[in-house]
């Protein structure tokens, strides 16, 4: 049982490159989600997917895009990378129960933009 | 505007003594709230939650305190040691209407001196 995998861990890009990082969960959770996190900035949504099939805005969307793939997978696409997209992304899953909100996070990638 | 703040960000204690680590929200719509741990070159880990309609709960060495009236809410590590030692995140849920997101405060870094 892996829990959440992001891949890859470390990326360099130059500016208005594209990428995708890509994350999958073997928990069998319907909701998943993508944040980045900057030093002094705490942990920001990007989007999130609350089950296969639906995906929607968080805090701080612009810029990326995303797909989710089925159940397991949900990517994050950078279509055209800027130097303020250097951050650690890192992507979550959960199953939403009673009284339970707890979300599981990945390693996160470490995305450098020059 | 943040909604959820983390004002200290960061804590040195002793080994052996308490740890407090303080979170204000502003949301009166958040009814659930977690705590998560994070190590360096990890993903946040989840520590403990509280659910709106209790003022205590307790995990171990891990107690979090909820004062609605104050909006405000604790963690308290007893006795803290020096694995303890990474960055602490309050995060927060307005669980109404089946909404999972979480808004994470900045964090406060909790160094454990031995």
């Amino acid at each position: 049982n892996a829990g959440v995998t992001q891949t890859p861990k470390f990326q360099v890009l130059k500016t208005g490159q594209s990428m995708t990082l890509q994350c999958a969960q073997d928990m069998n959770h319907n909701s998943m989600y993508w944040y980045r996190q900057d030093p002094g900035m705490g942990l920001r949504l990007i989007y999130y997917s609350a089950s296969e099939g639906t995906t929607d805005k968080g805090e701080v969307p612009n810029g990326y895009n995303v797909s989710r793939l089925n159940k397991r997978e949900f990517s994050l696409r950078l279509e055209s990378a800027a130097p303020s997209q250097t951050s650690v992304y890192f992507c979550a899953s959960s199953e939403l129960g009673a009284y339970s909100y707890e979300q599981y996070f990945g390693p996160g990638t470490r995305l450098t933009v020059t | 505007d943040q909604q959820v703040k983390q004002n200290s960000p960061s804590l040195s204690v002793q080994e052996g003594r308490i740890s407090i680590l303080n979170c204000d929200y502003t949301n009166s719509m958040f009814d659930y709230f977690l705590w998560y741990k994070k190590y360096p070159a990890e993903g946040p880990t989840f520590l403990i939650s509280i659910s709106s309609i209790k003022d205590k709960n307790e995990d171990g060495r891990f107690t979090v305190f909820l004062n609605k009236s104050a909006k405000h809410l604790s963690l308290h590590i007893v006795p803290s040691q020096p694995g303890d030692s990474a960055v602490y995140f309050c995060a927060a849920s307005a669980t109404q209407g089946g909404s999972e997101k979480l808004v994470f405060g900045k964090g406060t870094k909790l160094t454990v001196n031995p």
